[in-house]
């Protein structure tokens, strides 16, 4: 049973423009959210991550929203840039131990 | 740093044998997980650990074996090796709970 799901598998915006990544949960025990951008034959590395006291995060270029009362959050990136083209899970966790990830959206920024 | 390694990067895997995936991190953390990631899906949590001595059950544990009997190394062991068990294997580590996790390149497992 998915529990984090990306409904997107893959989405292309051109360089300079808003990405937008959405991201929905079934549990509303999940009190801590986070974002990971995958390379191509690399480990995830670690974007951004929000949890559930508040409903914005921003880094930079990055801005993550979460909607705890639709059970989503959603990942911005402005302005997207070529180098942004990876695929993006979404991972969350109510115990701090197990986190559940989707199963990641595919980002091209297109130059 | 080297920050957390994996060893081998590729392994063919005939059904019944078995194998120890290698995971070592140097940053001290006390955290440790493994994950599998089957195509055109999320990783699952396999095991985890909390510190030396002590692991526990994630999402999908049939099959594997672990160990930690150091803060640096946290092996993944399976023993009769089936072709659902057919995937790239992540290590993790982190500093503490719900912190961000710091991943390994993988190790891209196949069963034949």
């Amino acid at each position: 049973d998915q529990q984090v799901k990306q409904n997107s598998p893959s989405l292309s915006v051109q360089e300079g423009r808003i990405s937008i990544l959405n991201c929905d949960y079934t549990n509303s025990m999940f009190d801590y959210f986070l974002w990971y951008k995958k390379y191509p034959a690399e480990g995830p590395t670690f974007l951004i991550s929000i949890s559930s006291i508040k409903d914005k995060n921003e880094d930079g270029r990055f801005t993550v929203f979460l909607n705890k009362s639709a059970k989503h959050l959603s990942l911005h990136i402005v302005p997207s840039q070529p180098g942004d083209s990876a695929v993006y899970f979404c991972a969350a966790s109510y115990t701090g131990n197990q986190f559940y990830f989707g199963t990641g959206t595919s980002l091209t920024v297109i130059p | 740093n080297a920050g957390v390694t994996q060893t081998p990067k590729f392994r063919i895997l005939k059904i019944g044998q078995s194998m120890t995936l290698q995971c070592a991190q140097d940053m001290n953390h006390n955290y440790m997980y493994w994950y599998r990631q089957d195509p055109g899906m999320g990783l699952k949590l396999i095991y985890y650990s909390v510190g030396a001595g002590i692991t526990d059950k994630g999402e999908v544990p049939n099959g594997y074996n672990v160990s930690r009997s150091t803060t640096e190394d946290f092996p993944l062991r399976l023993e009769l090796a089936a072709p659902s068990q057919t995937s790239v294997y992540f290590c993790a580590s982190s500093y503490g709970t719900g912190g961000e996790q710091f991943f390994g390149p993988g190790t891209r497992l196949t069963v034949l």
